[in-house]
């Protein structure tokens, strides 16, 4: 059965530290990972990774595909008050099919 | 550019009564999805639609139908709602599995 585990559930953490962010998965036939952040509103996009885009950064943000663990992890330096949101990682299941299984988020509040 | 829309925003409902949650896109996507949130947790599949004329069952279907009307429009049937059903419901879409899914703003579902 497909799966999608995110790690940890939720974190706080102060203005300036350094997070990071979990995602295990367990899909045949993987093509594509998406990180998503979502405030008080619908899911807005992050990163996608792919066997040909392991790796991906953007200003604080950064993601790695480690895909002889199944995994991937969403790094944010420098945090934050803004960056509080639920974390959202995304896998497309095994065989193509075009469904997209979620995990259930990481929380995550960064205090001023 | 809308991009995803949905309506209603807000929907009380009796147990036992129905309803159709309406999505469309105009971004000329192929493929239509509906999510459900609830608190604290990930985002689940309920129904997809890889393309016009098709849909497919997701995690969660049970208690609901779906109708892709045409390219645009994809509409999330509850035949009698339950309060099981209350949560935020999501519909998305995707031009392909080389892109990232397009969220609507999201309908908050409560059922009395």
């Amino acid at each position: 059965e497909d799966k999608v585990v995110q790690s940890p559930l939720s974190l706080v953490v102060h203005e300036g530290d350094t997070v990071t962010l979990n995602c295990s998965y367990e899909v045949t036939n993987f093509r594509s990972l998406l990180w998503y952040k979502q405030e008080k509103k619908a899911p807005t996009f992050l990163f996608m990774l792919t066997s040909s885009g392991i790796e991906k950064k953007s200003g604080r943000l950064s993601s790695i595909l480690d895909k002889k663990e199944l995994s991937s992890i969403l790094n944010i330096t420098a945090t934050q008050t803004g960056d509080s949101a639920i974390y959202l990682c995304a896998v497309e299941a095994s065989g193509g099919t075009y469904k997209y299984i979620f995990g259930t988020g990481t929380r995550l509040k960064v205090l001023a | 550019n809308a991009g995803v829309t949905q309506t209603p925003k807000f929907q009380v409902l009796k147990t036992g009564q129905s309803m159709t949650l309406q999505c469309a896109q105009d971004m000329n996507h192929n493929s239509m999805y509906w999510y459900r949130q609830d608190p604290g947790m990930g985002l689940r599949l309920i129904y997809y639609s890889a393309s016009e004329g098709t849909t497919d069952k997701g995690e969660v279907p049970n208690g609901y139908n779906v109708s892709r009307l045409n390219k645009r429009e994809f509409s999330l049937r509850l035949e009698s709602a339950a309060p099981s059903q209350t949560s935020v419901y999501f519909c998305a879409s995707l031009r392909g599995l080389a892109d990232t899914q397009y969220f609507g703003p999201g309908t908050r579902l409560t059922v009395l």
